[in-house]
């Protein structure tokens, strides 16, 4: 069925350093992708989507491509920021039925001043 | 706005005690669903729901009973509680899909329940 892979963190910086988190998916055809941020003490909510190939989803200066060559869809930011800390999960739609998303280990990011 | 709401934030069972987690949204989504979070493996579909009065078996449904009676309601039951069920459960809503991978689901989730288990 379909997965996704994230690497593990977690993942430290310093502020205005250049985030990359990685993520590869398993999937049968070309589903929508998702990236989820958890900030500390709250519920998951969406950052951004890219819902065919070669789409850029973007938000809050996060962006992620979808790259079906690769089948990856990496999450990426230019220049972090302390209130960036969080836990960020790639996810996508399961094989048999759209509406249950399938998401990945989690990575925790920790951005210092 | 509330959204998706979750009752008790925290709780302390023993062994055997039985408990509900209770789930409303007041967005008027068809699709329910509670997953648990555990260190290391992400969130983990328990059981979900297409609509009022029905629900199907996620990935890790074992343990565990829930009930839509209501749309905007989805609850979790813990019939025998078990050291192995201490997570935090979140529930989430969405709409029904609109065909095609542009109308794939994006999930509103609660702020989650703590459960522990002793």
């Amino acid at each position: 069925g379909n997965s996704v892979t994230q690497m593990e963190g977690p993942v430290t910086l310093s502020e205005e350093a250049f985030l990359t988190i990685n993520c590869t998916y398993t999937a049968t055809g070309y589903p929508s992708l998702f990236w989820y941020v958890q900030y500390p003490g709250e519920g998951l909510q969406l950052l951004l989507k890219a819902t065919k190939a070669d789409d850029k989803g973007s938000n809050k200066g996060f962006e992620a491509t979808y790259r079906k060559e690769t089948t990856s869809f990496h999450l990426e930011k230019g220049s972090v920021q302390v209130s960036d800390s969080a836990v960020y999960f790639c996810a996508l739609p399961g094989m048999d039925s759209s509406y249950k998303l399938i998401f990945g280990s989690g990575t925790r990011l920790l951005v210092r001043p | 706005n509330a959204g998706v709401t979750q009752t008790p934030k925290f709780r302390v069972l023993k062994t055997g005690q039985s408990m509900t987690l209770l789930c409303a949204q007041d967005m008027n989504h068809e699709y329910m669903y509670w997953y648990r979070q555990d260190p290391g493996m992400g969130l983990r579909l328990i059981h979900y729901s297409v609509g009022e009065g029905t629900t199907a078996k996620g990935e890790v449904p074992d343990g565990y009973n829930v009930s839509r009676l209501k749309k905007q309601n989805f609850l979790l039951g813990l019939e025998s509680a078990a050291p192995s069920q201490t997570s935090v459960y979140f529930c989430a809503s969405s709409s029904r899909v609109r065909g095609g991978s542009s109308g794939a689901n994006v999930l509103t989730f609660g702020a989650g329940s703590r459960l522990t288990v002793l």
